[in-house]
């Protein structure tokens, strides 16, 4: 099955500067990466999704690459500041096994003043 | 977002006993999913269901039980709890192949 792998486990980030978290999958059918934010105490949200037929997608501050030949997708967060301070999960899986997505195990993500 | 929602938020209990965590969900969609989330690991998948009367095993369904009521409604169970079963929990819904909405959790301590 697909596995997926995070990196950093930890990052910790001077506001402003900017912020990249990277992650790995295995299944070459994976089709379809989204990232979630977890504040404390919180649920995971949805900040931003790739699909596989682009190579970059960006909203605002946010945006994730993807390197299909590679297997691994970024997440890069510029202009940090401190609400942006959370756990940051990636996620992937594929169409015929739409909704089992797989979850990286997490970047905590600490944006100091 | 209250479209999703777990009950109970918080539970204690003991070894042994059955369990049943409850989501319900007014947004209209049709999967839902059951998560739990320990440190270090990520959000893991447990059951999910596409449609009422659809129910799918995820990636660690031992020692869990689901029950898809209806639409808007999907129940996990833990028949006999055990101290590892400890974490927390989410419910998610999506509708077709779209990204899923988590709820707030329910964080389930096993003694």
């Amino acid at each position: 099955g697909e596995n997926v792998e995070q990196h950093p486990s930890t990052l910790s980030v001077q506001e402003g500067d900017s912020a990249v978290i990277k992650c790995t999958y295995s299944d070459s059918a994976s089709n379809y990466f989204p990232w979630y934010k977890q504040e404390l105490g919180k649920r995971p949200q949805l900040i931003i999704d790739i699909r596989s037929n682009v190579g970059e997608k960006k909203d605002q501050r946010i945006a994730v690459t993807l390197n299909k030949t590679a297997k691994h997708f970024s997440l890069h967060i510029t202009e940090t500041q401190p609400e942006d301070s959370a756990v940051y999960f990636c996620a992937a899986s594929t169409t015929d096994s739409w909704g089992k997505l797989q979850f990286g195990a997490g970047t905590q993500v600490v944006v100091t003043p | 977002d209250a479209d999703v929602t777990q009950t109970p938020r918080n539970r204690i209990t003991k070894t042994g006993k059955r369990i049943m965590l409850e989501c319900s969900q007014t947004k209209g969609h049709d999967r839902m999913y059951w998560y739990r989330q320990d440190p270090g690991l990520g959000l893991r998948l447990i059951y999910y269901s596409f449609d009422v009367k659809d129910i799918n095993k995820g990636e660690i369904s031992d020692g869990y039980s689901v029950s898809r009521q209806a639409q808007a409604k999907f129940s996990l169970s833990l028949e006999s709890a055990i101290p590892n079963q400890t974490a927390l929990y989410f419910c998610a819904t999506s509708i077709s192949n779209q990204p899923q909405h988590f709820g707030d959790g329910t964080r389930l301590s096993i003694l």
